[in-house]
């Protein structure tokens, strides 16, 4: 159980381009979606929490109007990065949670490779 | 506020041997603790989880983890490494205080020698 899905696992686009993300929660409920960005050799960063039906909650420094998030059903996120250039070039990883608790775990997707040329 | 440390980037042991990745935690009210694996291009994927309880905790793949307030420490363990436990772990801590977000360490990558 808890499996999430996201697509496309590998983008290579050219700069200007905007580039849309999906995570799904395959056999749950995410009340609550989170993306990070993974630079070469680090950890992860969180990049904005959604919720879903409202409005994404974006770490200080992640520009809201770069990195849109849509949060549209209980087991669908998209990420759009826009205009993309290549220092956007990056990992990028959804994760899925099914409540608001943080006792509660949550579960990734294997990720996006995103390379902008 | 809350943060990660994973001492050691770098681990290596013989297969067979024990596997010891350590982790301290900071944080201003007892946290919930988690322990990450990720492949090479993966996501992540649970090992294992503290939130109350015993405190010694069991994993998948034969990994098991020690809360110890105390020492404010999480290490993974495992008796014997198997050429597949290869990877990269992540320690990780949230609490309700932070928003119930993630606070991740900066990661350790194992590698097991044959």
């Amino acid at each position: 159980g808890a499996v999430v899905s996201q697509h496309p696992s590998r983008v290579i686009c050219k700069s200007g381009t905007s580039v849309k993300i999906e995570c799904r929660s395959l056999d749950f409920q995410a009340t609550t979606m989170f993306w990070y960005r993974q630079f070469p050799k680090q950890s992860l960063m969180l990049m904005a929490t959604s919720n879903e039906g409202s409005k994404a909650t974006y770490e200080q420094g992640v520009e809201k109007d770069k990195f849109l998030i849509n949060h549209a059903s209980l087991t669908l996120s998209t990420l759009t990065v826009t205009s993309a250039h290549p220092e956007d070039s990056s990992f990028y990883i959804c994760s899925a949670r099914s409540g608001e608790r943080s006792n509660q775990p949550q579960h990734f997707g294997d990720g996006t490779r995103l390379s902008i040329l | 506020a809350q943060s990660v440390t994973q001492l050691g980037s770098h681990v290596s042991v013989s297969e067979g041997a024990l596997v010891l990745l350590r982790c301290n935690y900071s944080s201003s009210v007892p946290p919930y603790l988690f322990w990450y694996v990720q492949y090479p291009n993966q996501g992540l994927q649970l090992l294992l989880k503290y939130t109350t309880g015993a405190t010694l905790v069991k994993g998948i793949n034969g990994f098991e983890a020690e809360f110890k307030k105390s020492e404010t420490s999480f290490h993974l363990t495992k008796p014997s490494a198997h050429m597949s436990d290869a990877a990269e772990y992540f320690c990780a801590v949230s609490d309700p205080g932070y928003g119930n977000k993630l606070v991740f360490g900066a990661g350790t990558i194992l590698r097991v020698k044959s």
